[in-house]
């Protein structure tokens, strides 16, 4: 079993659609978790951290629920420019990131 | 600033050859790391150095030998790789490690693209 696992897709949504992205992870004892997005043949960025308590950056949500083991994010009224591989990662000890195979979002006019 | 600069961008080796990558951040972090990334995979994990010592190694082998000669630079020395270890190998730094919140977001570097013939 991997250790983040995400639904490869993709995902291809008209410009303006709302997509959520799902993510579990297996390693209880993980610490932190963050989204990255990774454009074509450039490096990952990171897109936003992910707390318990949930947070949103503009048209970005990402939730955390530890009881779970399960990571979201939503992109809501999605733009030409989201169009990227979503990484969800997933911080173990020793700062050591694991990350899932990520999720391809295609967004069309 | 948040940038990681890594040189040089692109790399074409034979296996008997010797080469070095090379990275650089001035943002005072004082974690960094090595990644590999093979096409359509997701990063994994190679070295991380912590206050500019090796925490931690991921089995990689010893035709990859990372070095760390101050708190903003780390290197990647190549010897004798084989074709499998064409890849984009990625840079990352954090500002602490062992960090809480924000102080553990890694930032990486735009990559070296290596290929080995």
């Amino acid at each position: 079993r991997k250790e983040v696992e995400q639904d490869p897709g993709p995902f291809n949504v008209p410009e303006g659609a709302t997509v959520a992205f799902n993510c579990t992870y297996s390693n209880s004892a993980s610490q932190s978790f963050f989204w990255y997005r990774q454009d074509c043949r450039k490096e990952p960025k990171l897109l936003m951290s992910v707390y318990s308590s949930g947070n949103e950056d503009g048209r970005f949500t990402a939730q955390l629920n530890r009881a779970s083991q399960y990571i979201s994010l939503l992109i809501r009224d999605s733009k030409l420019s989201d169009s990227a591989t979503y990484l969800c990662v997933g911080m173990e000890y020793g700062n050591k990131l694991v990350f899932g195979a990520g999720t391809i979002l295609r967004v069309k006019s | 600033d948040t940038e990681v600069t890594q040189t040089p961008k692109h790399l074409v080796m034979g296996m008997t050859n010797k080469k070095s990558l090379k990275c650089e951040q001035h943002m005072g972090h004082r974690a960094m790391y090595w990644y590999k990334q093979k096409a359509k995979k997701p990063p994994e994990l190679m070295f991380v150095y912590s206050y500019e010592k090796l925490s931690i190694n991921e089995s990689v082998p010893s035709r990859f030998s990372p070095e760390c000669p101050n708190s903003s630079l780390l290197n990647l020395h190549l010897h004798a790789l084989q074709p499998e270890d064409s890849a984009l190998y990625l840079c990352a730094s954090s500002q602490a490690p062992l960090g809480q919140g924000d102080k553990n977001i890694q930032y990486f570097g735009a990559g070296t693209r290596l290929s080995v013939l």
